[in-house]
């Protein structure tokens, strides 16, 4: 079965300008979660996605947004960039049965804003 | 926010020694999980234990949980250099599952 995929890998961004992330879950998992990991504020999760919807949102500011669409795959935005919006930004699906659930999480995508 | 606190936070062991590292929480939770992340990438689910357990074991790991301190730990036995990662616990508070909130995490170190 494939893990968590997310594209790009690695980017570089210029301040002001807005960035797209992309997230393919395991396959048959519906929960798509994002998480922001810097050295200074460590992991914090930013929004959850369900059979496209948001259930849970994180303390970022509305230039953080999702969504999911109906294969479950998820993208995230990031709108008027900041150079504190560099960071490793992770992805998590899990299948959701029951709340003693373990989150798979993909290798992340590097985000440099210069 | 952190849900709490890693300790140590950095720990350098000899490779076959035993590395143990503390995690606090803060809030109800309904499971605590273990995840490792190797030097900037993705996290890997370690162990996942609930909250009416009180230790698990899975290969050279074992986990307990003390929910009236709110307070786990891991145990990593006869480590070996590819342990070298950084390990946090992270905790979905009661009445969600997937909202993980992690600790600060310990970075450990096994030498050769």
């Amino acid at each position: 079965k494939a893990g968590v995929t997310q594209t790009p890998r690695y980017l570089i961004k210029t301040r002001g300008q807005q960035v797209t992330l992309s997230c393919s879950p395991i396959s048959g998992h519906r929960s798509v979660s994002w998480y922001q990991q810097t050295p200074g504020q460590g992991l914090q999760f930013l929004f959850e996605y369900f059979s496209e919807t948001q259930r849970n949102k994180g303390n970022f500011p509305g230039r953080f947004s999702g969504r999911q669409f109906s294969n479950s795959r998820s993208e995230m935005n990031v709108s008027t960039l900041e150079l504190g919006d560099s960071a490793l930004y992770l992805c998590a699906s899990s299948a959701l049965q029951g709340r003693n659930t373990e989150a798979f999480f993909g290798q992340g995508t590097r985000l440099t804003v210069v | 926010s952190q849900q709490g606190e890693e300790d140590p936070q950095a720990l350098s062991i000899q490779e076959g020694e035993n590395a143990t590292m503390n995690c606090s929480y803060k809030t109800s939770i309904n499971n605590l999980q273990w995840y490792r992340q190797n030097s900037g990438r993705g996290l890997v689910h370690l162990i996942l234990i609930r909250s009416n357990e009180r230790e698990k074991h899975s290969g050279r790991l074992r986990v307990t949980l003390d929910t009236s301190k709110k307070s786990s730990s891991l145990l990593i036995t006869a480590s070996r250099a590819a342990d070298t990662a950084s390990y946090f616990c992270a905790t979905p508070p009661t009445g969600t599952a997937s909202k993980l909130t992690f600790g600060t995490g310990t970075r450990l170190q096994v030498t050769l």
